[in-house]
């Protein structure tokens, strides 16, 4: 079974708009960690965000911002006022019992148009 | 302070070849993980590093195979190549507290094979 869902394979949308990324996740461990990524078209991960099971503040920065609900399972993440520089692919990721092993969700192509 | 260096960044090889892939993690970084990633599949771990030890493993068969360094530098291995093989393979460090997860995964460009 996938650890991490990304049901949305490619969104685009238009300059200014915002949109939201959903991920699901799946883990019977009590402590984990998840983390949101970012693959531009060079190709290199960049970091995002990280989460610990135990913190479910939600977490703003500048035009992002993640939801986590335990309830549901959902991390999502929301960039607000979308700019074509945010064009790239998205990744959701799982690490159990603090672990650098990470599950990797599928991804999400964004495609923003100008 | 410089980024995760992976070499080589292409390469091309035929079936049944053997191949070599290298990491330099960034300064300071212990822990070096390794990453496959296909259209199909997408990302998947294959193993880390830490202090020259194996400390986890994912779901590959032994033809994968790596090892680090003492100065934390990591090769990782593929033999006897198929053509399933082909794929990019990211390299990730990250900085531990005594061994401990610190979770942040600092990754390199990866090296993209084409096995023929």
């Amino acid at each position: 079974a996938q650890k991490v869902t990304q049901a949305q394979t490619e969104i685009s949308v238009v300059e200014k708009e915002d949109v939201t990324l959903d991920c699901v996740y799946e883990t019977r461990d009590t402590t984990y960690y998840l983390f949101w990524y970012k693959q531009p078209p060079s190709g290199e991960l960049v970091f995002l965000i990280r989460r610990n099971s135990f913190d479910e503040q939600n977490e703003i920065s500048g035009r992002y911002s993640w939801n986590f609900q335990k309830s549901t399972s959902s991390f999502n993440f929301t960039i607000t006022a979308s700019q074509v520089v945010d064009s790239a692919v998205y990744f959701c990721a799982l690490s159990e019992g603090g672990f650098n092993k990470f599950y990797f969700g599928s991804g999400t192509k964004l495609n923003v148009k100008p | 302070k410089a980024g995760v260096t992976q070499t080589p960044r292409y390469l091309i090889k035929t079936r049944g070849q053997q191949v070599t892939l290298s990491c330099s993690p960034i300064s300071g970084h212990r822990s070096v993980s390794w990453y496959q990633q296909t259209p199909g599949q997408g990302l998947q771990f294959l193993f880390e590093y830490f202090s020259e030890t194996q400390r986890n493993k994912g779901n590959f068969p032994g033809r994968f195979s790596g090892r680090q360094f003492s100065n934390s530098r990591s090769e990782m291995n593929v033999s006897t190549l198929e053509l399933g093989d082909s794929a990019l393979y990211l390299c990730a460090s990250s900085w531990t507290s005594g061994g401990a997860f610190t979770g942040e995964l600092f990754f390199g460009e990866g090296s993209r094979l084409t096995v023929l």
